[in-house]
């Protein structure tokens, strides 16, 4: 079956600090991966996301890059601020078989 | 663009009460929707996906007589938890899934069971 296995949280950084949030998943066939984050008192949004290995998703500075290779889906940022901070997850997507499946949840907090 | 409501945004019942939850997908269109439920400790587990037209497919260890979902439209998903129990209380989230495999999610909705 489809899993997500996401680093254990939580994580602390000082503003600026670099950022890497761990994620690697397995499944069945080729599916598409995501990191979606929750802020607090929001919804779930995306955040970024790649369809096929290789592609690299981007927004508001971070990035990750689809290797199945690895099979990861890792989460980076350069720099990151106050309001960074939130619960971010990393999802794969598997249409053909119906499957959503969420890692656990990394909740980041950023200090000024 | 993308927008999606569930209804209520909380509710309060007392045991053995059936709760009908709605998922809407405001300015598109949704074969396909999942149901979530948030745990305290932030992890969203897949209940069931629910197709239009067709019966939800649902994940192991859910009971499909106990939340039962129905996705009348392409626009409308609803999760009905018949006899609700103490346990059944959490965070039910609700997803459409859009363009290129992407989830939009409502904002959920807070279920306790007296």
């Amino acid at each position: 079956g489809n899993s997500v296995t996401q680093m254990e949280g939580p994580v602390t950084l000082s503003e600026e600090a670099f950022l890497t949030i761990n994620c690697t998943y397995t499944a069945t066939g080729y599916p598409s991966l995501f990191w979606y984050v929750q802020y607090p008192g929001e919804g779930l949004q995306l955040l970024l996301k790649a369809t096929k290995a290789d592609d690299k998703g981007s927004n508001k500075g971070f990035e990750a890059t689809y290797r199945k290779e690895t099979t990861s889906f890792h989460l980076e940022k350069g720099s990151v601020q106050v309001s960074d901070s939130a619960v971010y997850f990393c999802a794969l997507i598997n249409t053909n078989a119906g499957k959503s499946t969420f890692g656990d949840g990394t909740t980041l907090t950023v200090k000024p | 663009g993308a927008v999606v409501s569930q209804h209520p945004s909380w509710v309060i019942c007392k045991s053995g009460t059936s709760v009908k939850i709605e998922c809407r997908s405001l300015d598109f269109q949704a074969t396909t929707m999942f149901w979530y439920r948030q745990f305290p400790k932030q992890s969203l587990m897949l209940m069931a996906t629910s197709n239009e037209g067709s019966k939800a497919t649902y994940e192991q260890g859910v009971e499909k007589d106990k939340f039962l979902i129905n996705h009348a439209s392409l626009t409308l998903s609803t999760l009905t938890v018949t006899s609700a129990h103490p346990e059944d209380s959490s965070f039910y989230i609700c997803s459409a899934l859009g363009d290129q495999e992407t989830q939009y999610f409502g904002p959920g909705t807070r279920l306790l069971v007296l």
